[in-house]
């Protein structure tokens, strides 16, 4: 089955700008979680969603905002993007909401000028 | 607050030694821990869980709990090895899971 899909694979925007990245979990899976990955900081969560609801949010500013579908497709926006937002975001997906593990996608490289 | 550390950062071995990645966690409930391994160019993905207890592609990690601990053993590498390793943790908080994971250890298995 297909695994987690992620869109668009790369992006560049502009400081100020806000942007929206989407991701299509396993098909069945329930939970999406939404994590940032850059070279300083590693990985670090940002949000988890469970049939349409956030169940839990990272230590990200207001500006980080996400949103789950009745189909369990996800997308999260960013907005008034500064420098330090420049990271790979990934998305994961799993079946239950517990303590499984996640399958994760290739994620957005997000680049911001 | 739940914490992972992995204390080294790169690991240098040659083919055929034995591979341990340390990781030590902290966190007040009863944890679930897991390997990721992220090689050049691929994804992030799951390579054991210790609920699971089992042995993928030759690696086994034990969780020890007096230490606090989930290091990930190898008893003799392969350059296909090579790549990057995270060690996780998931918990619950507030009315949700996540996963918090170690900084990464990148191993470079040497021929």
């Amino acid at each position: 089955k297909a695994g987690v899909t992620q869109t668009p694979r790369y992006l560049i925007k502009t400081r100020g700008q806000q942007v929206t990245l989407s991701c299509s979990p396993i098909s069945g899976h329930r939970s999406v979680s939404w994590y940032q990955q850059t070279p300083g900081q590693g990985l670090q969560f940002l949000f988890e969603y469970f049939s349409e609801t956030q169940r839990n949010k990272g230590n990200f500013p207001g500006r980080f905002s996400g949103r789950q579908f009745s189909n369990s497709r996800s997308e999260m926006n960013v907005s008034t993007l500064e420098l330090g937002d420049s990271a790979l975001y990934l998305c994961a997906s799993s079946a239950k909401q517990g303590n499984y593990g996640y399958t994760f996608g290739s994620g957005t490289r997000l680049t911001v000028v | 607050a739940q914490r992972v550390t992995q204390p080294e950062k790169l690991l240098s071995v040659f083919k055929g030694a034995p591979v341990e990645l340390k990781c030590n966690y902290s966190y007040s409930g009863s944890p679930e821990l897991f390997w990721y391994v992220q090689y050049s160019r691929q994804r992030l993905q799951l390579l054991l869980r210790h609920i699971s207890r089992e042995s993928i592609k030759g690696f086994t990690a034990d969780l020890n709990k007096g230490e606090t601990s989930f290091h990930l053993k190898k008893p003799f590498a392969q350059e296909e090895d090579s790549a990057m390793y995270y060690c996780a943790l998931s918990g619950m908080r507030n009315a949700g899971n996540m996963l918090t994971f170690g900084g990464g250890t990148r191993l470079m298995v040497k021929p």
